[in-house]
């Protein structure tokens, strides 16, 4: 079946950019997303992006595809404590469910 | 702003007992899915529905069953709770936003506790 794979932690220092990456298997997935849950709190949206891009800017965030090789980036820049959280990949498969990652848990170093 | 919420944040009940978790959104959206969220395994989905009175199966509906009646509300049961059980469970509700992008939006979550 379909699958979603990311790395569970990444530390970076505040002011240096942060790089989640992400790895999934269905290739006729349209869309993709990253979704942001802050301690004690459900999952937020973050952005999104279309299969036929291959990247997506939005202030500090940058989406990069790789169709290809079915990556999918996500990179923050000018990491701030309060990016401190799990991200989450997801991947809308065939049926219009939505596949997930099982989150990478970034922490900001002063 | 879209509003989904969740009956209770925490919740806490013996093994045997009958639970209900609740979930109701103020968007009119068709789909609403239940997941539960443990450590190292993500999301996983529970069951999901498309309609009133419609429900599928996800990756993990053994012990549980849930219910819609109305539109906005999609309900969770566990039948008998059992200790494997303890999660957190998350509620989504699905729209096409702009630009038919599927944006999926989450209730704030129920940590439940079986002992």
């Amino acid at each position: 079946g379909e699958d979603v794979e990311q790395s569970l932690f990444l530390s970076v220092r505040e002011g240096d950019s942060s790089v989640i990456n992400c790895t999934y298997t269905d290739s006729s997935s349209t869309y993709l997303y990253w979704y942001k849950q802050e301690p004690g709190a459900g999952l937020q949206l973050l952005t999104y992006i279309f299969s036929n891009m291959d990247m997506k800017q939005d202030q500090r965030l940058t989406v990069l595809l790789n169709k290809k090789d079915k990556h999918l980036s996500l990179r923050i820049a000018d990491t701030q404590t309060g990016d401190s959280a799990i991200y989450f990949c997801a991947e809308m498969d065939r049926d219009d469910k939505i596949i997930f990652g099982k989150g990478t848990r970034l922490h900001i170093l002063p | 702003d879209v509003k989904v919420t969740q009956s209770s944040r925490y919740l806490v009940k013996r093994t045997g007992e009958k639970v209900f978790l609740e979930c109701v959104q103020d968007m009119d959206h068709e789909n609403m899915f239940w997941y539960r969220q443990d450590p190292g395994l993500g999301l996983r989905l529970i069951y999901f529905s498309y309609d009133v009175k419609m429900k599928e199966k996800g990756d993990i509906p053994e012990g549980y069953s849930v219910s819609r009646e109305k539109k906005e509300r999609f309900s969770l049961i566990l039948e008998s709770a059992s200790t494997n059980q303890t999660s957190m469970y998350l509620c989504a509700s699905t729209t096409t936003g702009l630009a038919g992008v599927y944006e999926q939006y989450f209730g704030p979550g129920t940590r439940l506790t079986v002992t």
